[in-house]
């Protein structure tokens, strides 16, 4: 596609329930990532994705959060039991190649988790 | 571990006027640098970036950042801003060999005055 897109755009649940956050990066690009942002903590590394292998998964935050990437090409990010400090906007990026570090990322627009 | 500073969390500027956004990295040897721009509702776009060589680069929008390694510094910079240019400006640093995860700053929001 034209760009990196997330699904969906907003996502308000209840607290203890479990949700699926959807990323579908730019054709072709081989290297997915997944970060959080929010007011506390700013922009967060989460996960890193090489085809359908995470090398570095080294910003999840607690065994509630997973992810995984099928076929090359979409993600989705799984928390379980969901907490209030869970509450942010979950930002997907896809890169060409990802090995290099010097690949630009391509950032989607988020989604905007809520947990009340 | 790494870390980025901008100390800078909301800048207010005249529009025509010049725009500076401070960047200070901590790291052992030169990471790789960006500068990111998100505007209100939309994801992060890459203004430029920086490798190596020379020190001055050039982005898209008429933005210019300069690294300088002895002050650990990646400084972006714009001689005339336009009130188009008002968002949050993120400083993002990558570890060579790191898989391109990125460290960002806090963020510096400007605001653009008529």
């Amino acid at each position: 596609g034209a760009g990196v897109s997330q699904s969906p755009s907003n996502k308000v649940t209840e607290k203890g329930k479990d949700v699926e956050l959807r990323c579908d990066p730019i054709s072709g690009h081989t290297a997915l990532y997944w970060y959080r942002q929010s007011l506390g903590q700013g922009l967060e590394f989460l996960i890193y994705f090489q085809g359908n292998s995470a090398p570095d998964k080294s910003g999840l935050p607690s065994d509630r959060f997973s992810a995984e990437r099928t076929g090359g090409s979409v993600s989705t990010l799984t928390i379980q039991r969901t907490q209030q400090e869970d509450s942010a906007v979950y930002l997907c990026a896809s890169s060409l190649v990802g090995t290099s570090g010097t690949d630009t990322q391509y950032f989607g627009p988020g989604t905007r988790l809520t947990v009340l | 571990a790494q870390s980025v500073t901008q100390p800078d969390i909301h800048i207010t500027v005249s529009e025509g006027a010049s725009l500076e956004l401070r960047c200070n990295y901590s790291y052992g040897a030169t990471p790789y640098l960006f500068w990111y721009v998100q505007s209100p509702g939309q994801g992060l776009q890459l203004l430029l970036k920086y490798f190596s060589g020379d020190t001055l680069v050039q982005g898209i929008k008429g933005f210019e950042a300069e690294f300088k390694r002895s002050q650990s510094s990646f400084n972006l910079r714009k001689p005339s801003v336009h009130w188009s240019d008002a968002a949050e400006y993120f400083c993002a640093v990558g570890e060579p060999g790191s898989y391109n995860k990125l460290i960002f700053g806090a963020g510096t929001r400007l605001a653009v005055h008529p």
